[in-house]
């Protein structure tokens, strides 16, 4: 069974960076075809898909982000990590760590998520 | 970016009653469609993919399907479980998204 941990300061200053790692456990990161995707999601709001990355390295981002993301992987920690630089108050959220996010690979398992609050 | 709209965006049911969940891609995804429940405080879970693949573990009263370009999942018999928010996705094109969600209340 594909475990994932979000883990992460829980408060960020406003154009600080935000820094969180997943680690999987009972299946290694970097085995078969799998993406490794964040998501977050606003208190009382919707979901948002923030970016994926491949084993190999190679990721997609959410245009909306308007690159201050950044999604890296470490196979031999089985973790990969989202950073997301000059955050404001609109970044505050649950961040949720996910495998999957490929046309026919959807989010099949996830991290418990984590709150990020951005505020001085 | 594929804009997912979901209807209703909530509903009240009693348990036993059937209820349809609607959702709306603003282009053609295919059969690129997922459907996912929310209860509060916890991360979605992955019900049905690719508009009518039930997960493993999932009870049969769920079941997805398609017609022409809407996309639904139906409760056959709802439980109180199943009381929670409902998203659709599409895995057609990146940026992955979202519809708005359907939250099923109890009445």
């Amino acid at each position: 069974q594909v475990q994932l941990q979000e883990s992460g300061p829980g408060l960020v200053k406003p154009s600080q960076t935000l820094s969180l790692t997943c680690t999987v456990s009972g299946g290694s990161i970097s085995s078969g075809s799998y993406y490794w995707s964040w998501i977050r999601q606003p208190a009382g709001k919707g979901l948002e898909w923030i970016g994926r990355i491949h084993s190999s390295g190679s990721t997609n981002y959410n245009p909306s982000l308007k690159g201050r993301v950044t999604i890296s992987v470490d196979t031999s920690k089985s973790q990969f990590s989202l950073k997301l630089n000059s955050v404001t108050a609109a970044d505050t959220a649950v961040y949720y760590c996910a495998r999957g996010g490929a046309m026919v690979a959807p989010f099949d398992y996830w991290g418990q998520g984590i709150l990020v609050t951005v505020s001085s | 970016d594929i804009q997912m709209t979901q209807s209703p965006s909530s509903l009240s049911a009693s348990v036993g009653d059937s209820v349809t969940i609607t959702c709306r891609p603003s282009q053609s995804i295919s059969t690129f469609l997922n459907w996912f429940q929310q209860k509060p405080g916890k991360a979605p879970k992955l019900l049905i993919s690719a508009v009518s693949s039930l997960q493993s573990g999932v009870p049969s009263r769920f079941s997805g399907s398609a017609s022409g370009t809407d996309f639904t999942l139906t409760i056959s018999s709802l439980q109180p479980e199943d009381f929670a928010t409902y998203y659709c996705q599409q895995s057609y094109n990146i940026p992955w998204t979202f519809g708005q969600g359907t939250k099923v209340e109890i009445k």
